[in-house]
């Protein structure tokens, strides 16, 4: 069974801070992962993507992977109100024709 | 910005009637998906779509559900026979390549009852 799993949270971080997200998943052979953010009654929107080991930054988010401990994580700095919603990480893996396997999201609130 | 659009927004629906959800992915892409999201659950795979066939469905797509690309835009998830359980989110997305990211659309509500 491939699975990613997450701290369902809520994970409560004060504005201007440094929020960390983090993800495990069971499969070896993932090959790509992405972390989605949604607010309540939204669909899933993209925030980054990483399938090399070591960080990925985009503005003021920092994606990083560490493929030898199947960790995967997202860094949000200067935390704004506006970051808060649930934060899905999701992981693909080739032999599954390309599903999107999905953790079930961690609750993030920035506190102001 | 080009993206995924969905119709409707909203379903209310009896149990036992059939339901055609329907999305417009995004024109170049080539792989379409359709997941769903029972309130305050996970998001669950249902199907991925390629090439005019399904390339891969879950445990949670069978006989009840269809999918359909019936011209060249739209991309479309049957359920023949609702169920209370059918009640979700139902998300459809596409990507240009199987690997790469799938972009959502907004999604349609559905409740059976």
């Amino acid at each position: 069974q491939k699975e990613v799993e997450q701290n369902s949270g809520p994970l409560s971080v004060p504005e201007g801070a440094i929020a960390s997200l983090n993800c495990t998943y069971s499969d070896r052979g993932s090959q790509s992962f992405f972390w989605y953010r949604q607010y309540s009654g939204k669909s899933p929107e993209l925030i980054m993507f990483i399938y090399s080991n070591g960080d990925k930054e985009d503005g003021r988010f920092t994606a990083q992977l560490n493929k030898a401990s199947q960790y995967v994580s997202l860094l949000i700095r200067d935390s704004q109100p506006s970051d808060s919603a649930t934060y899905l990480c999701a992981a693909i893996t080739a032999d599954s024709n390309y599903q999107l396997i999905w953790g079930a999201g961690t609750k993030l609130i920035i506190k102001p | 910005e080009p993206e995924v659009t969905q119709t409707p927004s909203h379903q209310v629906t009896q149990m036992g009637q059939e339901v055609i959800l329907r999305c417009v992915p995004i024109s170049n892409h080539l792989y379409f998906y359709w997941y769903r999201q029972i309130l305050g659950q996970k998001v669950e795979f249902l199907v991925s779509f390629y090439n005019n066939e399904i390339s891969e469905k879950s445990e949670i797509f069978d006989d009840q559900f269809s999918v359909e690309r019936p011209d060249g835009s739209n991309f479309t998830l049957k359920i023949r026979s609702t169920k209370l359980e059918d009640s979700a989110m139902y998300f459809c997305a596409s990507s240009d390549s199987g690997g790469e990211t799938q972009y959502f659309g907004p999604g349609t509500r559905l409740l059976v009852l």
